[in-house]
C-alpha cells in the first residue's frame, strides 16, 4: 500500500501571499489530520477533517483552513502568509475517525515565507 | 489541552549503549505512538502502544495508562537510531495528537 503523500514538498512564497498544501491519505483512511512543526513550537495541531467534515481544529487563526474531498484527499490553505507561518506541515491519515487507530505521517511540506 | 513531557531532551550514546526515553503525560489518554523523526523531517511510526508492552527487534516500549507514562527502550544503539524521537498522544474519540517536545539522541560510532 502507498504510504501517505504530500505535495509540494517545498515552497517558497513571499509575506501576504496565500498557499494550498495538499495530502492524499492511505488508501481506505477516511481521516486526515494536518500539523505543524517550527523550531520554538514543536508540532501542534492544526485541524482534522472525517468524511468531508472538520471535527477537530486546533488553535491556530482563521488564515488557517483546510478541506477535504470527496475521494478523503485533504488540502490546507494558508492566507496572508507572515513570516511566522514558515514552518513543516506534516499530515496524517487513520483507517477511521475513532481516536484510537494508528496515525501514519506523510513526508510533509517545507514552507518557506520570505 | 494535554501536557507531554518527554525526557531526557538529549542524549549522547556510545555505539552499543542501551537507553530509555520517557514520556509523561497529563491527563488519561487512549491513544499513544512513539516516533522517530528522520533527517528529512518525516515521522516514522515506531511503536502504536496506548497500554501494555510490544517489542519490534531492538527497540520496545511499555505504557502504564494508570500511571501516565510511557517508556521506549533502545538495545545495542546503533548510529542509524540518531535523531529525534517524539511522544504523541490522543484523547478518547479525537483524531488529535498532543505531541511531546522530544529527545534528541546522538549514537557516536
Amino acid at each position: 500500500k502507498a504510504g501517505v503523500t504530500q505535495t509540494p514538498r517545498y515552497l517558497i512564497k513571499t509575506r501576504g501571499q496565500q498557499v494550498t498544501l495538499s495530502c492524499s491519505p492511505i488508501s481506505g483512511h477516511r481521516s486526515v489530520s494536518w500539523y505543524q512543526q517550527t523550531p520554538g513550537q514543536g508540532l501542534q495541531f492544526l485541524f482534522e477533517y472525517f468524511s468531508e467534515t472538520q471535527r477537530n481544529k486546533g488553535n491556530f487563526p482563521g488564515r488557517f483552513s483546510g478541506r477535504q474531498f470527496s475521494n478523503s484527499r485533504s488540502e490546507m490553505n494558508v492566507s496572508t502568509l507572515e513570516l511566522g507561518d514558515s514552518a513543516l506541515y506534516l499530515c496524517a491519515s487513520s483507517q477511521t475517525g475513532v481516536g484510537s487507530y494508528e496515525q501514519y505521517f506523510g513526508p510533509g511540506t517545507r514552507l518557506t515565507v520570505t | 489541552g494535554i501536557q507531554v513531557e518527554q525526557s531526557p531532551p538529549d542524549l549522547i550514546l556510545q555505539e552499543g549503549a542501551n537507553s530509555t526515553l520517557r514520556c509523561n503525560f497529563s491527563d488519561s489518554v487512549n491513544n499513544l505512538q512513539w516516533f522517530h523523526q528522520n533527517p528529512w523531517g518525516q515521522l516514522i511510526n515506531l511503536f502504536y502502544i496506548p497500554s501494555g508492552t510490544k517489542q519490534n527487534g531492538r527497540l520496545s516500549a511499555t505504557t502504564v495508562a494508570t500511571e501516565r507514562y510511557s517508556l521506549l527502550y533502545i538495545s545495542s544503539s546503533q548510529t542509524t537510531d540518531s535523531g529525534v524521537y517524539f511522544c504523541a498522544v490522543g484523547l478518547y474519540n479525537f483524531n488529535k495528537f498532543y505531541f511531546g517536545s522530544g529527545t534528541k539522541l546522538n549514537v557516536k560510532p
